[in-house]
């Protein structure tokens, strides 16, 4: 298996413009998260899905962002507008099913910077 | 409620010394508990894990970690460091459908 495998690997961009990030997870897998990391606030989940349905999206920051995931073997976060603020390292992490118990495989990143 | 807690931001140890990193934990169930690291630029990769079975756990590249429920630590040792380590190290506590990472320790190597 490939691994997760993140699209695209960095992203400059100028504010106010859309973003759109994407996620293909590993095979089989049943739970998807997204995460931001930067060095003010470090490593943020964002959101994560359970067999395609938003579990918890309690790490949104604010109504300019959204997560898809369409069926189980793509996942899009989108950013619209965006602003300075949101330059970070974007991670999608996969999982097996129980979440409690399996570890978590990571994507390379995005790297985002809005200018 | 579950929250984890690394005790030191930054650590630096010459290397072939001992690596410590602290690690405290609070959960409300009973928990999971794994260790991460990330090297520069790259994304996070899974050291060892704890799922109530033996107490010593023993992960990647000489690394172990003791599960400690009376001191609520799961600390991260290894005999020996190499320039290798270098790197950042995340703590996760998991239980009930919820993930919790710690803010992350850097572990700088001296030569």
């Amino acid at each position: 298996d490939a691994g997760v495998i993140q699209s695209p690997r960095h992203e400059v961009t100028e504010m106010g413009q859309e973003v759109t990030l994407r996620c293909k997870p590993i095979s089989g897998h049943d739970y998807l998260f997204w995460y931001r990391q930067t060095m003010m606030r470090g490593l943020e989940l964002l959101i994560y899905f359970n067999n395609n349905v938003p579990i918890d999206d309690s790490g949104m920051p604010e109504d300019r962002f959204s997560a898809k995931m369409p069926n189980a073997s793509f996942s899009t976060l989108k950013i619209q507008p965006s602003e300075p603020r949101d330059s970070a390292v974007y991670f999608c992490a996969s999982s097996l099913m129980p979440l409690e118990v399996n570890e978590q495989f990571f994507g390379p990143g995005t790297r985002l910077t809005v200018l | 409620a579950q929250s984890v807690t690394q005790l030191d931001s930054h650590v630096s140890v010459s290397e072939g010394t001992p690596v410590l990193l602290r690690c405290n934990y609070s959960s409300s169930y009973s928990p999971s508990l794994f260790w991460y690291v990330q090297h520069p630029n790259k994304g996070l990769q899974l050291l060892l894990k704890y799922t109530s079975a033996a107490t010593l756990v023993k992960g990647i590249n000489g690394f172990e970690a003791e599960f400690k429920k009376s001191e609520t630590s799961f600390h991260l040792t290894k005999p020996s460091a190499h320039m290798s380590d270098a790197a950042e190290y995340f703590c996760v506590v998991s239980g009930n459908e919820k993930l919790t990472f710690g803010t992350g320790t850097r572990l700088t190597i001296i030569p």
